[in-house]
């Protein structure tokens, strides 16, 4: 069974700009939550979304912004992008996010740079 | 963030012993627990994972365990092996749905 996709691995982008992440979870996996990981503040929570709704968010501004479609992919949008955007994005999904319990499988993430 | 990442601790062991990962975790609420090993250049992966209604449990190779009292989680891995060398995260759960709370993590370095 395939892991979890994250496209592109890498991106490169400049202040101001905006930028697209992507996500296709493991097959039959419902539930998609991304955080982003920086050496500064280790990994943090950015927003869960389940049958194409957010349903959990964490503290980030709202120039962070997602989406879940049909298929349970899902996209990340970042826009104005400032320095402090640097990091590693990860995606995880799940079978089920309705309930508690069922550990969360990662991507391998997409690294983004800002210049 | 909830998150706060700091210097990371560093566990060295060598090759054949057994390593122990201590991780405290910060609510007294979260109920689930999980391990996960990062290597370079990749995502987390997971190892294994614990519900409060439990203090112990085995994987292979590891064991993790889990003391409520003091909000304490522990990683054991058995005869670690150079391909063991990674930064391993604790996560906690308290809520419905994703979101998970990560540790700040420790750097394994297993010497042959």
């Amino acid at each position: 069974k395939a892991g979890v996709t994250q496209t592109p691995r890498y991106l490169i982008k400049t202040r101001g700009q905006q930028v697209t992440l992507s996500c296709s979870p493991i097959s039959g996996h419902r539930s998609v939550s991304w955080y982003q990981q920086t050496p500064g503040q280790g990994l943090q929570f950015l927003f869960e979304y389940f049958s194409e709704t957010q349903r959990n968010k964490g503290n980030f501004p709202g120039r962070f912004s997602g989406r879940q479609f049909s298929n349970s992919r899902s996209e990340m949008n970042v826009s104005t992008l400032e320095l402090g955007d640097s990091a590693l994005y990860l995606c995880a999904s799940s079978l089920d996010g309705s309930g508690k319990y069922g550990p969360q499988h990662f991507g391998d993430g997409t690294r983004l740079s800002i210049l | 963030g909830e998150s706060v990442g700091l210097h990371l601790p560093t566990l060295s062991v060598q090759e054949g012993d057994n390593s122990i990962i201590n991780c405290a975790y910060s609510n007294s609420a979260s109920d689930y627990f999980i391990w996960y090993k990062q290597e370079s250049g990749k995502g987390p992966q997971f190892i294994i994972d614990i519900r409060s209604n439990m203090d112990k449990r085995q994987g292979q190779r590891v064991t993790v365990l889990l003391n409520k009292t003091v909000k304490h989680l522990s990683l054991q891995i058995a005869a670690t092996q150079p391909g063991d060398s990674a930064v391993y995260f604790c996560a906690e759960k308290r809520d419905q749905g994703g979101k998970l709370i990560f540790g700040q993590g420790t750097e394994l370095s297993v010497k042959p």
